[in-house]
């Protein structure tokens, strides 16, 4: 069966220092991978998706940049942390464009 | 630009009770729509993804219906316990790009008991 890890559970940061964040997949080959930001109260962000090794689509301006050095692994990293970049950071998987997708258990991001 | 509402946004019901939870979207033009479970502090778990050729999913006591044209989806959740106690979302993803999800802000739900 397919599983996602994703770590840190918690992370607390100084304003300006660097990020990096790491997401993996097992039991499936070349899925899309996406990366989610929810801030508190409300529904997630996309902010940037891959269907591929080295193929990186992102969805919004921002802090951050997003890698995917392997197929299954997939890497959100920051140079220089903004207290704006606080939030619950969630990685998600599917096999395809049009089949169910499946979350991480989220990162909680405190920039101080 | 699609966008997703879900009403209410909190609601709470005493245990045993059938509920109702709404999701619209704007954009008909969907490939499918997926509803969530969230625990607070938690990852997103997957209760079920509504094809938008079809029009309902049922999984135990929970039943997802999508009506396209209107852009509406209800989940229903049978016979309420305690432990339904969560937050609900709702999701649309398009068929192209990568399938990527527009999401509402969630419903959440308190089960007294």
């Amino acid at each position: 069966s397919q599983t996602i890890h994703q770590w840190p559970a918690t992370l607390v940061q100084p304003v300006g220092s660097p990020l990096s964040l790491e997401c993996t997949v097992e039991g499936t080959s070349n899925p899309n991978l996406y990366w989610y930001r929810q801030a508190a109260g409300r529904g997630l962000q996309l902010l940037f998706y891959s269907v591929g090794i080295g193929q990186i689509s992102s969805e919004v301006p921002q802090n951050l940049s997003a890698s995917r050095p392997q197929d299954r692994q997939f890497i959100l990293s920051s140079k220089k942390l903004l207290l704006s970049d606080s939030g619950f950071y969630l990685c998600a998987w599917s096999e395809g464009s049009h089949t169910e997708a499946f979350f991480g258990q989220g990162t909680r991001l405190t920039v101080v | 630009k699609q966008e997703v509402t879900q009403i209410p946004a909190a609601l709470s019901v005493p245990e045993g009770e059938n509920l109702v939870l709404n999701c619209s979207f704007t954009d008909s033009a969907i490939y499918n729509l997926q509803w969530f479970r969230q625990d607070p502090g938690k990852g997103l778990t997957s209760l079920l993804l509504i094809q938008s050729s079809q029009r309902e999913q049922t999984s135990g006591r929970l039943n997802a219906s999508l009506d396209k044209s209107s852009g509406r989806s209800t989940l229903y959740i049978a016979a309420s316990q305690p432990g339904d106690s969560a937050t609900y979302l709702c999701a649309v993803r398009r068929g192209t790009n990568a399938g990527k999800s527009t999401f509402g802000d969630g419903t959440t739900l308190t089960v007294k008991p």
